[in-house]
């Protein structure tokens, strides 16, 4: 069964590097999204894109995100200057659909991002 | 203010209890999802939801759009589903999350 790879599953950095997680979505989603998880608290959304442009992002994806599609199947979250803050586990999600005729979203399984 | 709300936060019950888990939200939504995060950290993806009941093996999502409620239920539980049960609404573009409910089965 087609599934979501994310690598590397444990980044450590320290703090003001920047560091880029990767994705494998499914291969015929055309929809992808990054969410991430802080140790004990709820899952929260970062941003969507979808037809190589974001779709959609929440007040934490500001200036220090971004994400790319280089080619036909990598998706990338890149944090320029990581705090503190930003430790948490990362997961990458994709779908074939999204808005009124939204479908499973299909998760990657994480990539824990520690910062010192 | 949280759009989700989920309960109870944490249940523990004996193998083959009847479980059930609530959840309440508070917005107008095209559907609602149930997934579930194991204690590694994956999250997979039970069912997605915009009325009625969906069953899936000895999993049971109900959803009533008008009160903005939907549960889980578990029939014969196991220990093996033991993890962390989440819903999500679907919103234009993203999922929003509640909180989980930590379910621990005892043999």
């Amino acid at each position: 069964e087609p599934e979501v790879t994310q690598t590397p599953s444990h980044q450590v950095t320290q703090m003001g590097q920047e560091v880029i997680l990767r994705c494998v979505p499914i291969s015929n989603h055309l929809y992808f999204y990054w969410y991430r998880q802080i140790l004990g608290q709820k899952v929260e959304f970062l941003v969507s894109f979808y037809n190589n442009e974001i779709s959609e992002k929440s007040e934490i994806f500001d200036d220090q995100f971004s994400v790319e599609r280089p080619d036909g199947s990598n998706f990338t979250l890149k944090i320029r200057s990581t705090k503190l803050e930003d430790s948490a586990m990362y997961f990458c999600a994709s779908s074939f659909l999204a808005g009124e005729d939204a479908d499973t979203q299909y998760f990657g399984p994480g990539t824990r991002l520690t910062v010192l | 203010k949280n759009e989700v709300e989920q309960s109870p936060q944490n249940l523990t019950a004996q193998e083959g209890e009847f479980i059930t888990i609530n959840c309440s939200y508070s917005v107008g939504i095209s559907a609602l999802h149930w997934l579930q995060q194991h204690p590694g950290g994956g999250i997979v993806s039970l069912f997605m939801l915009s009325s009625g009941k969906k069953k899936h093996g000895r999993l049971i999502a109900t959803i009533n759009i008008q009160e903005k409620h939907s549960s889980l239920h578990i029939t014969a539980s196991h220990p093996r589903d033991s993890a962390v049960y989440i819903c999500a609404f679907q919103g234009a573009q993203k999922l929003v999350f509640g909180q989980g409910t930590r379910l621990t089965i005892n043999p």
